[in-house]
């Protein structure tokens, strides 16, 4: 029990819609990132909020976006949605400091698109 | 963002120490190595890590070649519940912990 915990844990959507992704943080921490996790790949970085403010991007088109909220919660957003987007969502909440901390990962939520 | 290189599979019997190599050969001054596992529809779970030396803590060991270049993760008695993807990461130093993930190496291990 890592006290990350993301949902839904399942979804089904339809190719074009939208969707919005929750993520509570682990108490004390204040920089939440978010993956991609395709069958059988690594978790792909999408982007990272520290302060409520964008922090860090990988390889990912505009349509996916981010907040970050006062109490360090998240939310993925995704429009537009492609087959391809099928994958599990990985959060991730860290402290950001001098140390070099480990981050804690969520279960995931499921997302399938069809 | 250059990855890591690590093998596909590996296996182990119970009890015994297990070695899982890593490649970074691009890896920059700043970067952590870092080591994650994942279980079955669960999230990575974090292992070790450390930059130049080498570490210990309760669940391994991280072995850090002096040029950087690469790193062994050392389980020194693998149980049945050691079995996962073991992910071997570049944080990215200067990028608030952006985090690399390679391919990972599949652990099985035999009673």
């Amino acid at each position: 029990e890592t006290g990350v915990t993301q949902s839904p844990t399942h979804l089904i959507k339809t190719r074009g819609q939208q969707v919005t992704l929750r993520c509570s943080s682990q108490s004390g921490h204040n920089t939440v990132s978010w993956y991609q996790q395709a069958l059988g790949q690594g978790p792909q970085f999408i982007f990272q909020y520290y302060r409520e403010e964008e922090n860090g991007r990988g390889n990912f088109p505009p349509r996916f976006s981010g907040l970050q909220f006062p109490n360090y919660s998240s939310e993925l957003n995704v429009n537009a949605l492609e087959l391809d987007d099928s994958a599990l969502y990985l959060c991730a909440s860290s402290f950001r400091g001098p140390m070099n901390t480990e981050a804690f990962f969520g279960q995931g939520t499921r997302l399938t698109v069809v | 963002d250059a990855k890591t290189t690590q093998p596909n599979s590996m296996e182990s019997n119970e009890e015994e120490p297990v070695h899982l190599p890593c490649n970074h050969s691009t890896i920059s001054g700043t970067d952590y190595i870092h080591w994650y596992r994942q279980l079955p529809s669960q999230g990575p779970e974090y292992v070790i890590h450390g930059l130049t030396s080498n570490v210990n803590n309760r669940m391994a060991s991280l072995a850090i070649a002096e040029d950087r270049k690469s790193s062994t993760l050392i389980l020194h008695r693998a149980t049945l519940r050691d079995a996962a993807v073991y992910y071997c990461i570049r944080r990215i130093g200067n990028q608030g912990g952006k985090l690399i993930f390679g391919q990972g190496t599949e652990l099985s291990v035999k009673p």
